[in-house]
């Protein structure tokens, strides 16, 4: 069956560096979409993106954030100067069409540690 | 946005079915009801929808009260694999472009 993979599984970070978290998604899925979950707590909506630009972003998904396509095969979530509070689990996930009529795959995750 | 209400909890044991309910009075007609799940560790994993009709896949089996104010995630045969948090979302126009906006969800502990 067709999955969404993430690399680094796990990162540990220095408080003020950029990281960057790296997906690939499902091959002939078009939509894509970055999650996070603090520890304990809710998956909270960050982003979703099409056609090489941002459809929806969420309240947290602030300046610090940005997604990018680089090639026809990854989607990354770059950080630029992380916080203690970025620390969480981040989930990429991707669909095959824009459709309520649909379901999305997501990928296992990279947990994100900011010491 | 309009609202499921999930049991926190649930227990069941190997084997037997298990009925997850999940309430959402203020459904429109357009919205497709959503399950998903999330084993410990992993991501979401799509389960199953739906939006009027019954529904079975190879997961599980959704049950849709005929005024839509309801639904019940069935499993018929529960594992020890199926111990995860279950989340009923709703999806269409008015629920926020594509996203996917999670509860709480039920917490389904499975006895061996």
């Amino acid at each position: 069956e067709p999955e969404v993979t993430q690399t680094p599984s796990h990162q540990v970070t220095q408080m003020g560096q950029e990281v960057i978290l790296r997906c690939v998604p499902i091959s002939n899925h078009l939509y894509f979409y970055w999650y996070r979950q603090i520890l304990g707590q809710k998956v909270e909506f960050l982003v979703s993106f099409y056609n090489n630009e941002i459809s929806e972003k969420s309240e947290i998904f602030d300046d610090q954030f940005s997604v990018e396509r680089p090639d026809g095969s990854n989607f990354t979530l770059k950080i630029r100067s992380t916080k203690l509070e970025d620390s969480a689990m981040y989930f990429c996930a991707s669909s095959e069409v824009r459709n309520f009529n649909y379901g999305y795959t997501f990928g296992s995750g990279t947990r994100l540690t900011v010491v | 946005d309009a609202k499921t209400t999930q049991p926190n909890s649930m227990e069941s044991n190997e084997e037997e079915p298990v009925h997850l309910p999940c309430n959402h009075s203020t459904i429109s007609g357009t919205d497709y009801i959503h399950w998903y799940r999330q084993l410990p560790s992993q991501g979401p994993e799509y389960v199953i929808h739906g939006l009027t009709s019954n529904v079975n896949n190879r997961m599980a089996s959704l049950a849709i009260a005929e005024d839509r104010k309801s639904s019940t995630l069935i499993l018929h045969r529960a594992t020890l694999r199926d111990a995860a948090v279950y989340y009923c979302i709703l999806r269409g126009e008015f629920q926020g472009a594509q996203k996917l906006v999670f509860g709480q969800g039920t917490r389904l502990t499975i006895n061996p």
